[in-house]
């Protein structure tokens, strides 16, 4: 009954490799989204996407490439990671125009970059 | 009491006490906050919210407070557990579907 999920939990990879984090979410949301979080606990919005439409890209490397195939998954595709990437990556979802905009956030995914 | 460390905001309770943590928004065209709790490990949840033309919402155990004159929420925890200890985000409504986060402030309650 998990609402919003995440694969891996953990990735622990190399410099210069490319990896992926899946998210799921069954809340029938149409709006989701991936937040980095430094080890200040900084949260940081990367992406928005509404009816798998892109619709907020701050300021993010072109190394991360998110994918929506249905508005019920967002998977982030990182290319050529670096040192700097290591982080937390949460994904997150909700419904505009409900609640005001309540987000509800996956566990997370510890993104370790050696 | 509360102190600025090296890293996060910290407030250090006794179980029982209440606790109150703050956040200052910057957005005055902000109209909906947020509190999230993140336990370690874990991703923010959900705690409470309220709407710009509220001054107080009172949920289990937690009340918040928004003061839109000088751009301050506030959290209060009455009768804080160990359970509670977390860190805790306040976030506004910004535009659209953007919720723009605080810093966090990490809560440690003792037995």
């Amino acid at each position: 009954d998990t609402a919003v999920s995440q694969t891996p939990k953990y990735l622990v990879t190399q410099m210069g490799n490319d990896k992926s984090i899946k998210c799921e979410q069954n809340l029938g949301h149409d709006t989701m989204y991936w937040y980095k979080q430094d080890s200040k606990k900084f949260l940081k919005i990367m992406f928005s996407y509404n009816n798998k439409e892109l619709i907020i890209n701050e300021t993010v490397p072109n190394r991360f490439s998110p994918k929506s195939p249905d508005k019920a998954h967002l998977n982030l595709h990182i290319n050529s990671l670096e040192l700097g990437d290591s982080a937390v990556y949460f994904c997150a979802s909700s419904q505009i125009g409900v609640g005001g905009g309540t987000q509800y956030f996956g566990p997370g995914t510890r993104l370790t970059v050696l | 009491g509360e102190s600025v460390g090296l890293h996060l905001p910290t407030l250090s309770v006794q179980e029982g006490d209440n606790s109150i943590i703050n956040c200052a928004y910057s957005n005055s065209a902000s109209d909906y906050f947020i509190w999230y709790k993140q336990e370690s490990g874990k991703g923010p949840q959900f705690i409470i919210d309220i709407r710009s033309n509220m001054d107080k919402r009172q949920g289990q155990r937690v009340t918040v407070l928004l003061n839109k004159t000088v751009k301050h929420l506030s959290l209060q925890i009455a009768a804080t557990q160990p359970g509670d200890s977390a860190v805790y985000f306040c976030a506004e409504n910004s535009g659209y579907s953007t919720l723009t986060f605080g810093k966090g402030t990490m809560l440690l309650v003792s037995p």
